[in-house]
């Protein structure tokens, strides 16, 4: 069965500190890639997505994330945290059934910003 | 830019109630999704729903629970008989083909 893992449940950075959360996943062929945000309380924010292409993907707020086919990882990397990116973190993966993919998810990696 | 809502925001019923939570997807997206997230775990599927009806729903979507399109533009959660291990956040999501899914503000269910 398909899953998703992220290693790291809670991770602490100072501000100005680069970042880089790590998501892998288990599946038989390449798969939709996501990462959304998710700040208390709140809904889920779509931060990139990896659908096909190149692998380097640019999302909002400065993030980016390489996909590797090799290591079935699509890690999400920042080079300057700002303390607004303190939230949690969820890698999402869409195991396409045919025209419809749902959506499984990381455990998510909280992400604590000092000042 | 387009959203997807749900209300309520927070629902509060006594085990045992049905309950309905709404969402109105994104006006021309044809697929929906329906996800709820228990406090402090990760964000499950339930249910996905196209061309008006379920295309793939998980081990938790048993008979308690049902969806359904009642216009052109609602999208609706019913829980039949709620228990207390339904308290959840519940996510709607919309999307095209080919594109990422969007996802509601969610609706705060709690069952006491």
């Amino acid at each position: 069965a398909q899953s998703v893992t992220q290693p790291d449940i809670h991770i602490t950075v100072s501000e100005g500190a680069s970042l880089e959360l790590r998501c892998n996943y288990s599946y038989g062929a390449t798969p939709y890639l996501f990462w959304y945000v998710q700040s208390p309380g709140q809904g889920l924010q779509l931060l990139l997505k990896y659908f096909s292409g190149d692998t380097l993907v640019q999302g909002i707020k400065g993030f980016e994330a390489e996909f590797k086919r090799s290591q079935s990882s699509f890690n999400l990397r920042k080079p300057s945290v700002h303390w607004s990116d303190a939230a949690e973190y969820f890698c999402a993966v869409g195991f396409s059934g045919g025209s419809n993919y749902k959506l499984t998810f990381g455990k998510g990696t909280l992400l604590t910003v000092n000042p | 830019e387009p959203e997807v809502t749900q209300t309520p925001s927070h629902q509060v019923t006594q085990m045992g109630q049905e309950v309905i939570l709404r969402c109105v997807p994104i006006s021309n997206h044809l697929y929906f999704y329906w996800y709820r997230q228990i406090l402090g775990q990760k964000v499950e599927f339930l249910v996905s729903f196209y061309n008006n009806e379920i295309s793939e729903k998980s081990e938790i979507f048993d008979d308690q629970f049902s969806v359904e399109r009642p216009d052109g533009s609602n999208f609706t959660l019913k829980i039949r008989s709620t228990k207390l291990e339904d308290s959840a956040m519940y996510f709607c999501a919309s999307r095209n083909p080919g594109y990422e899914q969007y996802f509601g503000p969610g609706t705060r269910l709690t069952v006491t």
